[in-house]
């Protein structure tokens, strides 16, 4: 069964927006890892979250980690045409195997 | 660094012929993953290897596909035969693993576009 379930499954936001997408999973994580895609490219890491961990920041990037409802929500601020991609959350259960993906969220930045 | 490698960029085959699929991590990763990317099923782990060794192939489709990775600068895909519903993207993506753990911030390839005709 799919791990991660990100929401919503597109996003449509005009430049210098906030855009936020948010993923859901089912069982206890080690950590939980935000990944971009842009089209016909391979994925690049953004931010990894641990468990223990209930907020993180990377230039305007902000992710937070909420193990009780299990939801994790990434944050892109002051948003760019440049952000515009496919945004996967992945998640390694406890002994950090069973690197599953969600579907993704497909973000569009409008100039 | 030149990142982890991927050939061939773009493959296109007819049903039932061999499909080799190949990966370089990047050097001093101990940990390499393949991944296929299809519209319908998202991104999927096929394999994962750790120091070279299998660690979870749970995902391997069926027995037509096969994994080595013989040394760790090194792994292979591959299907035979292939069948139309294997054309995807397959993407190889390598990581040095922090602390304890198997898995961590994973380096993707630039994927291997299959079409079987």
């Amino acid at each position: 069964s799919q791990q991660g379930e990100e929401d919503p499954q597109a996003l449509s936001i005009q430049e210098g927006e906030n855009a936020t997408m948010n993923c859901s999973y089912k069982t206890s994580i080690n950590n939980l890892q935000w990944y971009r895609q842009n089209s016909g490219r391979g994925l690049v890491h953004l931010i990894l979250i641990r468990s223990n961990e209930r907020e993180k920041h990377s230039g305007r990037l902000r992710v937070t980690l909420d193990t009780s409802k299990k939801s994790s929500s990434l944050l892109i601020t002051a948003s760019r045409a440049a952000d515009t991609a496919s945004y996967f959350c992945a998640t390694a259960d406890n002994y950090g195997q069973n690197f599953v993906f969600g579907p993704g969220t497909r973000l569009s930045v409008l100039p | 660094d030149a990142g982890v490698i991927q050939s061939p960029r773009h493959e296109v085959t007819e049903m039932g012929q061999e499909v080799t699929l190949r990966c370089k991590p990047i050097s001093g990763h101990n940990s390499l993953f393949w991944y296929r990317q299809t519209m319908m099923r998202g991104l999927e782990l096929l394999i994962y290897f750790n120091n070279n060794v299998p660690i979870d192939d749970s995902g391997m489709p069926e027995d037509r596909f096969s994994a080595k990775m013989p040394n760790a600068s090194f792994s292979t895909l591959k299907i035979q035969p292939s069948e139309p519903r294997d054309s995807a993207v397959y993407f190889c993506a390598s990581s040095f693993p922090a602390e304890s753990y198997p898995t961590d911030t994973q380096y993707f390839g630039p994927g291997t576009r299959l079409t079987v005709l």
